[in-house]
């Protein structure tokens, strides 16, 4: 069965530290992979997405993630993080094909000081 | 606002009451998905339909529970004699079926039995 593994379930960091969240996945085929946002009373938000292509893909809002198939590893990473970032993260994975429905992560809390 | 909308946005029942939920997918999408998301976790999938086909129903959906969405475009959630367990937040979302899909999620409805 696929599962979606997050490391960190909260991070505290300050203004302009970088950032990099890990997400791990289960799954022996060819998969779509997803880094979705949840910010204080908002609903969620895609940030980035991977189907193909180019392993490093670059999202909304200065964040990037890098597929590395070899470790089934989709880290997220943002150079320097602002106040605004404040949210949960969520990584989540589809199989590519027909089966749609995505598998989450149980979330990373990410808090940054001012 | 384009989006995926629910209603409601919040609903507190008693216990062994029937609740039903409502989501408006994205205009031109054809793939709507429930996922239901209690604290501390991430979303799990409950449905998902393609049109008004409801192709994949998983395991967490109990006999207490149904979906619809009998012309294709908005669909609802119907919980029977709800438990204090179906506290929860009920996330729909919706895609668009060409190529590897992205769902846009609407903003909940949570759900809270006394």
């Amino acid at each position: 069965a696929q599962s979606v593994s997050q490391h960190n379930h909260h991070v505290i960091l300050s203004e302009a530290a970088s950032l990099e969240l890990g997400c791990n996945y289960s799954y022996g085929g060819t998969v779509n992979l997803f880094w979705y946002v949840q910010y204080p009373g908002q609903h969620l938000q895609l940030l980035l997405k991977y189907f193909s292509g180019d392993p490093l893909v670059k999202g909304i809002k200065g964040f990037e993630a890098e597929f590395i198939k070899s470790k089934f590893s989709f880290n997220l990473r943002k150079p320097s993080v602002q106040w605004s970032d404040t949210a949960e993260y969520f990584c989540a994975v589809n199989a590519a094909g027909n089966n749609r429905k995505l598998i989450w992560g149980l979330g990373t809390s990410l808090a940054v000081n001012p | 606002d384009t989006g995926v909308s629910q209603d409601p946005r919040h609903k507190i029942t008693k216990r062994g009451q029937n609740v039903t939920f409502r989501c408006d997918p994205i205009s031109e999408h054809n793939r709507l998905y429930w996922y239901r998301q209690t604290l501390g976790q991430g979303p799990e999938f409950l449905t998902y339909f393609q049109n008004e086909a409801q192709l994949e129903k998983s395991r967490l959906l109990s006999d207490r529970f149904s979906a619809e969405r009998p012309k294709g475009s908005f669909s609802t959630l119907e919980i029977q004699r709800t438990e204090q367990g179906d506290s929860a937040m009920y996330l729909c979302a919706s895609s668009f079926r060409e190529g590897p899909d992205t769902q846009y999620f609407g903003p909940g409805t949570r759900l809270t039995v006394l």
